[in-house]
């Protein structure tokens, strides 16, 4: 069983580009969760994918939008960068079959540099 | 709105010395609650989690912690710690979404 995996690990953009995450969830795993960290803070919550739909989302403008694929795949997508979005971007995938119980597996993250 | 708050945010403890990491919450409705281990250049990975049941739940790595609902509490221990255990450690309550607290930086010097 492989574990969850991100790409890039590192990125720089410069301001006002647009930059596509990309995550690949454990085989089996139908929920996937994206979280930005800043430096020093702990994880926020993004928004999250069911079964190819999004079903939850945090406080995060319309610029942050995702998609989720059938082959336990997944892209987060921001336009119009700020240099607030430099942050390490974690994906967390789950079964998706007991809700907020689930326990989530985290990718090791996407450190995005914006200048 | 739930939300976590992580007391300290770095515990400075000596190899083989027992720690406590503080974790409170709040939140209006019933709550699953989490913790969570970053090691440098890494993902988070579950160290434990609250449900139901007994309000000591174990974990990885010889952690446990203790869910106070009185006391909106879920501070996290560990008896005797390693230099293995140097990393970020973060209490998450899960509500309609994972929300977690800043972080506290465990440092285990020889």
């Amino acid at each position: 069983e492989t574990g969850v995996t991100q790409s890039p690990t590192h990125l720089i953009k410069t301001r006002g580009q647009q930059v596509t995450l990309r995550c690949s969830s454990q085989s089996g795993h139908n929920t996937v969760s994206w979280y930005q960290q800043a430096l020093g803070q702990g994880p926020q919550f993004i928004f999250q994918y069911y079964r190819e739909e999004e079903n939850g989302r945090g406080n995060f403008p319309p610029r942050f939008s995702g998609l989720q694929f059938p082959n336990y795949s997944s892209e987060l997508n921001v336009n119009a960068l700020e240099l607030d979005d430099s942050a390490l971007y974690l994906c967390a995938s789950s079964l998706g079959t007991s809700g907020r119980r689930d326990t989530q597996y985290f990718g090791p993250g996407t450190r995005l540099t914006v200048l | 709105a739930q939300s976590v708050t992580q007391l300290d945010s770095q515990v400075p403890v000596f190899e083989e010395a027992p720690v406590e990491l503080r974790c409170n919450y709040s939140s209006s409705v019933s709550v699953y609650l989490f913790w969570y281990v970053q090691y440098p250049n890494q993902g988070l990975q579950l160290l434990l989690k609250y449900l139901s049941g007994s309000t000591l739940v174990k974990g990885i790595n010889g952690f446990e912690a203790e869910f106070n609902k009185s006391q909106t509490s879920f501070h996290l221990r560990k008896p005797s710690v390693h230099i293995s255990d140097t990393a970020e450690y973060f209490c998450a309550v899960s509500v309609d979404d994972m929300r977690f607290g800043a972080g506290t930086r465990l440092t285990v010097k020889p």
